[in-house]
């Protein structure tokens, strides 16, 4: 069956800290892959995307996400938090429906 | 232009009873696609209504039903609730151009709180 692993469930970090937020996950085909972002109090928003071509995707906010079709990985980064990313991270997988890795709760502290 | 919106926004209901969700979708968006959100399962998708046709469906049992008017406006129902129901129900809508969800941005709502007792 799909499915996707979000390795970190909470992370908390120091705001100018490097981030990097693991994904895998386990379809053989072709895979429209994303990062959803939820902050305290709002909706779910899309972050980045990928769907083909440079495997390194910039998304909004300074957030970064490399596409590893050999590792089955698609993992988050962002070179220095502020205390505004604290929001919780969804990994999500598109094949013929969103599947929704479980969350990382990122806690951001001044 | 108006995001997605949900009513209610919060919800009590006891076992058996049923309860029906709402979801008005953003503005010229054809597909709204629901998702149940829990603790312990994360975010499942439960189906999606295209052009007022059910376009593809989750593992969920029969239950849980949906239909979508000509506005594409989508209601969700569950009958016989059960505690385990207990959840944050998402909506999201999105252009639907393709033939499923592949491809089409979702734009999410702020969810309905179903607290089952």
């Amino acid at each position: 069956a799909q499915s996707v692993s979000q390795h970190n469930h909470h992370v908390i970090l120091s705001e100018a800290a490097s981030l990097e937020l693991g994904c895998n996950y386990s379809y053989g085909g072709t895979v429209n892959l994303f990062w959803y972002v939820q902050y305290p109090g709002q909706h779910l928003q899309l972050l980045l995307k990928y769907f083909s071509g440079d495997p390194l995707v910039k998304g909004i906010k300074g957030f970064e996400a490399e596409f590893i079709k050999s590792k089955f990985s698609f993992n988050l980064r962002k070179p220095s938090v502020q205390w505004s990313d604290t929001a919780e991270y969804f990994c999500v997988v598109n094949t013929d429906k969103l599947i929704f890795g479980t969350g990382t709760r990122l806690q951001v502290f001044p | 232009k108006a995001g997605v919106t949900q009513t209610p926004r919060y919800l009590i209901k006891t076992r058996g009873q049923q309860v029906t969700l709402s979801c008005s979708p953003i503005s010229g968006h054809r597909s709204v696609s629901w998702y149940q959100q829990t603790p312990g399962q994360g975010l499942q998708f439960l189906f999606e209504y295209f052009s007022e046709t059910q376009r593809n469906k989750g593992n969920f049992p029969g239950r849980f039903s949906g239909r979508q008017f000509s506005n594409s406006r989508s209601e969700m129902n569950v009958s016989t609730l059960e505690l385990g129901d207990s959840a944050l129900y998402l909506c999201a809508s999105s252009r639907g151009l393709a033939a499923s969800t592949s491809y089409n941005e979702q734009f999410f709502g702020p969810g309905t709180r179903l607290t089952v007792l």
